[in-house]
C-alpha cells in the first residue's frame, strides 16, 4: 500500500506570494490532518479534514486554509507568506477514528523557506 | 504555548547504554502518543498509550503512561545507532511536544 505523498517536497518562495501544498493520503483514509514543524515551536497543528470538512482546526491566522477534495487528497494554502512561515509542512492521513484507537500516518512533508 | 513538554532536548550517548526521556503536562490527556522522527521523513508512531499507569514494551523500548495520563516516559535499553532520530510525544494526537534529539554514537 503506498504511503502518505506530499509535493512538492521543497519550495521557494519571496514574502506576499502565496504557496499550495498537495497531500495524498493512503488509500481508504477520509481524514488529513496538516502540521507546522519548525526548530523553535515543534510540530504544531494546523487542521483536520475529513471527508470534505474542516473537523478540528489549531491556532493559526486565517492566512492558513485548507480544503479536502471527495478522494480525500488535501490542499493547504498559504496567502501573503511571511518569513516566519519558513518551515516543514507535514500532512498525516488516518482512518479518521477516535484518537484512542486511530494512526496517524505522516508524509514526508514540504519544506518551505520564505525570502 | 506548548502543552507537552519534552525532557532532555538533546541526549548523546554510547551504544548500550540506557536512557529515559520524558513528556510532561499540566493538561490531561485521553491517549498519548510517542513518535520517532529520522531528518527528512515525517513521524513514524511507536506506540499509543490511554490507560493511567500503563506500561507497554516494543522490544527494548518501554512506555509508561502516568497514572494521572498528564506524563509520560520512554526507556530506551541498550540504545543501538539504529535508536538515532527526534522522539515526540503528542496527546490527543494533535498536541505534540518540541522533541528530544537523540544520537547514539558506536
Amino acid at each position: 500500500k503506498a504511503g502518505v505523498t506530499q509535493t512538492p517536497r521543497y519550495l521557494i518562495k519571496t514574502r506576499g506570494q502565496q504557496v499550495t501544498l498537495s497531500c495524498s493520503p493512503i488509500s481508504g483514509h477520509r481524514s488529513v490532518s496538516w502540521y507546522q514543524q519548525t526548530p523553535g515551536q515543534g510540530l504544531q497543528f494546523l487542521f483536520e479534514y475529513f471527508s470534505e470538512t474542516q473537523r478540528n482546526k489549531g491556532n493559526f491566522p486565517g492566512r492558513f486554509s485548507g480544503r479536502q477534495f471527495s478522494n480525500s487528497r488535501s490542499e493547504m494554502n498559504v496567502s501573503t507568506l511571511e518569513l516566519g512561515d519558513s518551515a516543514l509542512y507535514l500532512c498525516a492521513s488516518s482512518l479518521g477514528g477516535t484518537h484512542l484507537a486511530d494512526t496517524q500516518y505522516f508524509g514526508p512533508g514540504t519544506r518551505l523557506t520564505v525570502l | 504555548t506548548q502543552l507537552l513538554e519534552q525532557s532532555p532536548q538533546f541526549l548523546s550517548i554510547q551504544e548500550g547504554e540506557n536512557l529515559t526521556v520524558y513528556c510532561n503536562s499540566s493538561s490531561v490527556f485521553s491517549s498519548l502518543q510517542w513518535y520517532r522522527q529520522e531528518p527528512g521523513e515525517g513521524p513514524v508512531l511507536l506506540v499509543t498509550v490511554v490507560t493511567g499507569g500503563e506500561v507497554k514494551k516494543l522490544k527494548r523500548l518501554t512506555f509508561q503512561f502516568g497514572d494521572a495520563r498528564k506524563d509520560s516516559s520512554l526507556h530506551i535499553t541498550a540504545a543501538q545507532p539504529g535508536d538515532t532520530g527526534l522522539y515526540l510525544c503528542a496527546g490527543d494526537m494533535v498536541n505534540f511536544g518540541k522533541g528530544t534529539s537523540l544520537l547514539v554514537t558506536p
